[in-house]
């Protein structure tokens, strides 16, 4: 079965830094991917990881650990535009299926 | 414009009806799909298509139906429309070759009465 964990929602202050944890169970793992969703919109592709450890870029990094099944999405200095819904996906068979968990909303306030 | 358009917007309808939902895009990806938003759900994919011509099931197919007989189109119909089916539709494409992420549609809102 594809389970993926994700909470459902989180709170911040503007300039702190924020973990966005995901846990998965799926048959399958192709790569875990981050998706940011801003209300009304569409998803929009933040990072990828197929191997273990950590992927930075600039003020978002996200980090993987198979063995546990667990990954990591860290936002540092956050902003008032990092209020979003935060996606986790896994690439279930091959890379081109996603299974997506329910997302975590983040509330960033002043 | 080169990207992944979706149309209508916004759609409202009764049930019982048939509605089609449109999908193009201009990168030449070969797999797109097509998925459902629904509160406490998630994204769940209805069908997905690796080519013109082949289609296959995703997680929630019931209800829908879909065809691809262009590598740029991927329209999805609601055959007969239910309540349950009211949602926010997003369609998405990649290209497995070179390795890019799945790039999804503006979305369509869909309200069924």
């Amino acid at each position: 079965g594809q389970n993926i964990d994700q909470p459902t929602e989180m709170t911040a202050t503007e300039g702190a830094i924020v973990q966005i944890n995901c846990t998965y169970q799926t048959s399958g793992f192709n790569g875990l991917f981050w998706y940011q969703q801003h209300a009304g919109e569409a998803p929009t592709f933040l990072s990828y990881n197929v191997l273990d450890g950590l992927e930075e870029k600039g003020r978002f990094s996200s980090f993987l650990s198979r063995s546990k099944g667990y990954s990591y999405l860290l936002l540092k200095e956050l902003q008032m535009k990092d209020s979003a819904s935060y996606l986790c996906a896994v690439g279930d068979t091959g890379f081109q299926k996603l299974v997506f968990g329910t997302g975590t909303r983040l509330l960033v306030s002043p | 414009d080169a990207g992944i358009t979706q149309s209508p917007r916004y759609k409202i309808t009764e049930t019982g009806r048939q509605v089609t939902l449109m999908c193009h895009q201009t990168w030449s990806h070969s797999y797109m799909f097509w998925y459902r938003q629904d509160l406490g759900h998630g994204l769940r994919l209805i069908y997905y298509s690796a080519a013109a011509d082949i289609t296959d099931k995703g997680e929630v197919p019931d209800g829908y139906v879909v065809s691809r007989s262009k590598t740029e189109n991927f329209p999805l119909t609601l055959e007969s429309a239910t309540r349950s089916q009211t949602s926010v539709y997003f369609c998405a494409s990649t290209d497995p070759d070179s390795n890019q992420p799945q790039h999804f549609g503006d979305g369509t809102r869909l309200s069924i009465l």
